[in-house]
């Protein structure tokens, strides 16, 4: 596709649910990110891939957290027994990795998760 | 480790005037990029404008632009010709040249523009 694309947009769980979250990145996009944004706040690192690499997971905030890339194209975030302060939008950006603009992120839409 | 500081949660403009939006910085490192950012409210985050640490010239692309200070480690965005499609929250974000390519982003600032 054109844009990042992200799955679902939305997610509702209960407390204690595991949930997995999808990103597909622009093609041939060689770098993938994710983030997390709290209401009224900005979006804050969590992990980043090169290829299917994962170079970066210093901003995954509990062992709950768990990430992969496995073919260097999709990726899925996956939480395990949810809890309420995971309730945020998680947004995937991807980027080329290489040239003058390697450093250039293109976001998706975001997924909204409650936990309820 | 890097902070970004927004000082204005909040901001607005009248439709045709110009607004200017503030940003600092902390890092040790002598390379980087800045970034603008703008999330309107269907939220998806749009690349506005970005400056290399290296370059003096500030970037400018149509009715935006930046004063970049790097020894104040100040990153200010001004949009001219403020247009109602200009409302959005506007992220203002750091990144190492070399290394770890996450973006650090400020807590954002709400731009209102008033017809």
């Amino acid at each position: 596709g054109a844009g990042v694309s992200q799955s679902p947009r939305y997610k509702v769980a209960k407390r204690g649910q595991d949930v997995a979250l999808r990103c597909d990145p622009i093609s041939g996009h060689v770098s993938l990110f994710w983030y997390q944004q709290a209401l009224g706040q900005g979006p804050e690192f969590l992990t980043y891939f090169q290829n299917e690499a994962q170079l970066d997971k210093s901003g995954l905030p509990s062992d709950r957290f768990f990430a992969e890339r496995p073919e260097g194209s999709v990726s899925t975030l996956k939480i395990q027994r949810t809890q309420q302060e995971d309730s945020a939008v998680y947004l995937c950006a991807s980027g080329k990795g290489w040239g003058r603009a390697r450093n250039e992120q293109f976001f998706g839409p975001g997924t909204r998760l409650t936990v309820l | 480790a890097q902070t970004v500081t927004q000082s204005q949660p909040e901001m607005s403009v009248q439709e045709a005037e110009t607004v200017t939006l503030s940003c600092t910085y902390d890092t040790s490192e002598s390379d980087y990029y800045l970034f603008w950012y703008k999330q309107p409210p269907s939220r998806q985050m749009i690349l506005v404008i970005r400056q290399e640490a290296y370059k003096q010239q500030n970037a400018t692309e149509n009715r935006f632009s930046v004063n970049f200070q790097k020894a104040a480690k100040s990153f200010s965005l001004k949009i001219s010709d403020s247009q109602l499609g200009d409302a959005a929250m506007y992220f203002c974000a750091y990144c190492k040249r070399v290394g770890s390519e996450k973006l650090v982003f400020g807590k954002g600032t709400k731009l209102t523009v008033n017809p």
